[in-house]
């Protein structure tokens, strides 16, 4: 089967800039999930889509950053405006949902780095 | 703040060698999870155990959980150069399976 799908691999931007990611998960799978994951550290969760509903963004920074998942399918992230805070791998990942006991499935992530 | 700590931080041995990662949590699980991320790369899952599990193998990989400690171990056994990644322990709890990534366990494996 096709993996999670992320674009781009690469991202440079100036503070104050927007940008915006892209992921495609797993056919079939109900639940996508974003993180961001700063050098050194492990994943930490930024939003969560059952289906097309949010079930969790607890630790998403909603001054800034925003994301949708359209026809519970595809999902975009977008951060505007960028901080230098912001600079870290934006990973993606999607799991069947429903049942608790379901592995994810991640991409391989879009890098960001803010001058 | 990230539930799960991985013991030690990092960890070089020789090929051949097992290796053993710990992972502590704190609050009550459905299940934990170990990944594998080899650099610039995403994550990949390696193996779940339930919280009515005690233990699980999968080929050279051998996962524990005490939940009355509130601990997980990994071990590989026969280590290889290609073992060589980071590894995170990841616990899932609540009705949405929220997952909360630990702060990984850098291996290095040498040939």
């Amino acid at each position: 089967e096709a993996g999670v799908a992320q674009s781009p691999r690469y991202k440079i931007i100036e503070k104050r800039q927007s940008v915006a990611f892209w992921c495609n998960p797993i056919s079939g799978h109900a639940t996508l999930y974003w993180y961001q994951q700063i050098l050194g550290q492990g994943p930490k969760l930024l939003i969560q889509f059952q289906n097309n509903g949010v079930v969790d963004d607890s630790q998403l920074p909603k001054d800034r950053f925003s994301a949708e998942r359209l026809k519970g399918v595809d999902s975009t992230l977008k951060i505007q405006p960028a901080k230098l805070e912001d600079s870290a791998v934006y990973l993606c990942a999607s799991s069947l949902g429903g049942n608790s006991n379901q592995p994810q499935h991640f991409g391989d992530g879009t890098r960001l780095s803010i001058l | 703040s990230q539930q799960g700590e991985e013991d030690p931080q990092a960890l070089s041995i020789q090929e051949g060698e097992n290796a053993t990662m710990n992972c502590s949590y704190k609050t009550s699980i459905n299940n934990l999870q170990w990944y594998r991320q080899n650099s610039g790369r995403g994550l990949v899952h390696l193996i779940l155990i339930r919280s009515n599990e005690r233990e699980k193998h999968s080929g050279r990989l051998r996962v524990t959980l005490d939940t009355s400690k509130k601990s997980s171990s990994l071990l590989i056994t026969a280590s290889r150069a290609a073992d060589t990644a980071s590894y995170f322990c990841a616990t899932a709890y609540g009705g949405y399976q929220k997952v909360t990534f630990g702060t990984g366990t850098k291996l290095q494996v040498i040939p």
